[in-house]
């Protein structure tokens, strides 16, 4: 079974903190991709990775950046939290390279961290 | 900017009515995949369609794939309480090259 693992279920952090978030998978996927799910507003997509120290904006980049030194790991992370980033955050992994056909590899997704900024 | 809207939003039924959840996509995509999300659970997913007009069947679900590859549909029959959950559509858009989720529509099924 593939399985995508992230860090935390839950995090609370004030305001200003460097924030981490870490996901892990191990099907040895080359995509990798960071979303925020918020009521309403669906799934929505942060960052995404085809390659290892490779990254490429989603949707809603802003006041976010990402790491990914090894395939298997994907890091998102808020430079200075704040409190309109509290939200459930969502990692996933999919095979193949984004765009073209392997764009229809489905994504699995790791359990979420919800993420609470005071 | 680029958007995919599902309706409804939220959707009370019970059980044994059937539903259906509508995807619209503003730009055409290029394959559309649908995903379930039980309560505290994450997104799993469910199927993926690609050519127009296309509709598959997975036992109580009908999924299709509109002919101008802008919108999509998954209508369940007879629901059960275990259909709980969010359902999502997600699809790539050949154009701007993203990958691209729908807002959901929660289902809630009253025994």
């Amino acid at each position: 079974d593939v399985k995508v693992t992230q860090s935390s279920r839950y995090l609370v952090k004030r305001t200003g903190e460097k924030v981490f978030l870490e996901c892990v998978q191990d099907m040895d996927h080359e995509n990798m991709f960071w979303y925020r799910q918020d009521p309403g507003l669906g799934l929505r997509l942060i960052y995404f990775s085809y390659d290892v120290k490779m990254k490429e904006k989603g949707d809603i980049p802003e006041g976010y950046s990402v790491s990914r030194e090894k395939k298997e790991r994907f890091s998102l992370i808020l430079e200075s939290a704040s409190t309109n980033q509290t939200s459930m955050y969502l990692c996933a992994s999919s095979p193949g390279l984004a765009g073209g056909s392997s764009s229809y590899n489905e994504q699995f997704f790791g359990p979420g961290t919800r993420l609470t900024v005071l | 900017g680029q958007q995919v809207m599902q309706i409804p939003q939220y959707q009370h039924v019970q059980e044994g009515e059937d539903f259906t959840t509508y995807c619209n996509s503003s730009t055409t995509l290029s394959n559309i995949q649908w995903y379930k999300q039980r309560p505290g659970g994450h997104p799993v997913f469910l199927i993926q369609l690609v050519k127009s007009g296309e509709v598959k069947k997975q036992k109580r679900l009908t999924f299709q794939f509109g002919e101008a590859k802008k919108n999509s549909s998954l209508h369940i029959t007879a629901t059960q309480t275990t259909d709980v959950g969010t359902y999502f559509c997600a699809g790539w858009s050949s154009g701007t090259y993203k990958y691209i989720f729908g807002t959901g529509t929660r289902l809630k099924v009253l025994a």
